[in-house]
């Protein structure tokens, strides 16, 4: 089966900071990979994807993403944090076991920007 | 544009009463529709699945069940309430269309408090 994994449970970073998020994947065929960011008691919001093409990928709110297929890394990338970055993001990626109707999703990584 | 509509926002039920959540998305047709449950933690449980009217894929056994009577609506029903359902519960929709495979948008959300 396909899956993403979010190593660290808590990124910390100081405001003006750049920000990275990790993910890793694990497929079978070529990944279809994902982030979104969650704020509380809110729903997913969808930040960026990346299906094929260059491997840096730019999305909403100044952020970006590197698509690394020799380590199997799609990190989320900011060049300077800020205070309202604070969130739960998300890496998920295509689930071709199901009809390709599902994604399969990390565990969360929990991103707090110090002022 | 394409919006999703999730209600009632927040609920509180005791234990055994029954549960009616409701989820509708605008501006798209035959999406794909999901319920997950966001406990607390932050992990997402894919529970249900649907590709079309009346076609409901479960994926955790358990004392909910779904529906999908129209096209843009999706039910998350419960008998009886255990304890255990509380959590945050997320409907999210996705349209297989060149460009945009596969990502799921997610509503606001419903925070279920079973008491």
């Amino acid at each position: 089966a396909q899956s993403v994994a979010q190593p660290e449970d808590q990124v910390n970073v100081a405001e003006g900071n750049p920000l990275t998020v990790k993910c890793t994947y694990s497929v079978s065929g070529n990944p279809y990979l994902f982030w979104y960011v969650q704020y509380p008691n809110r729903g997913l919001q969808f930040l960026l994807k990346y299906i094929t093409g260059d491997n840096l990928v730019k999305g909403s709110y100044g952020f970006e993403a590197e698509f690394n297929k020799s380590q199997t890394s799609f990190h989320l990338k900011k060049p300077s944090a800020l205070v309202s970055d604070s969130a739960l993001y998300f890496c998920a990626v295509r689930d071709i076991g199901y009809g390709n109707n599902r994604l399969a999703f990390g565990k969360g990584n929990q991103v707090v920007v110090i002022p | 544009s394409q919006t999703i509509h999730q209600w009632p926002a927040t609920l509180v039920q005791p234990v055994g009463s029954p549960l009616s959540l409701e989820c509708t998305v605008e501006g798209t047709s035959n999406p794909n529709l999901y319920w997950y449950r966001q406990a607390a933690g932050r992990g997402l449980q894919l529970l249900f699945y649907s590709v079309g009217i009346g076609q409901i894929s479960s994926e955790v056994p358990q004392n909910l069940s779904a529906s999908r009577p129209q096209d843009r609506q999706f039910i998350l029903s419960s008998k009886k309430l255990l304890l255990s359902d509380s959590g945050f519960y997320l409907c999210a929709w996705s349209v297989l269309r060149t460009g945009s495979p596969y990502e799921q948008y997610f509503g606001p959300g419903t925070r279920l408090t079973v008491t």
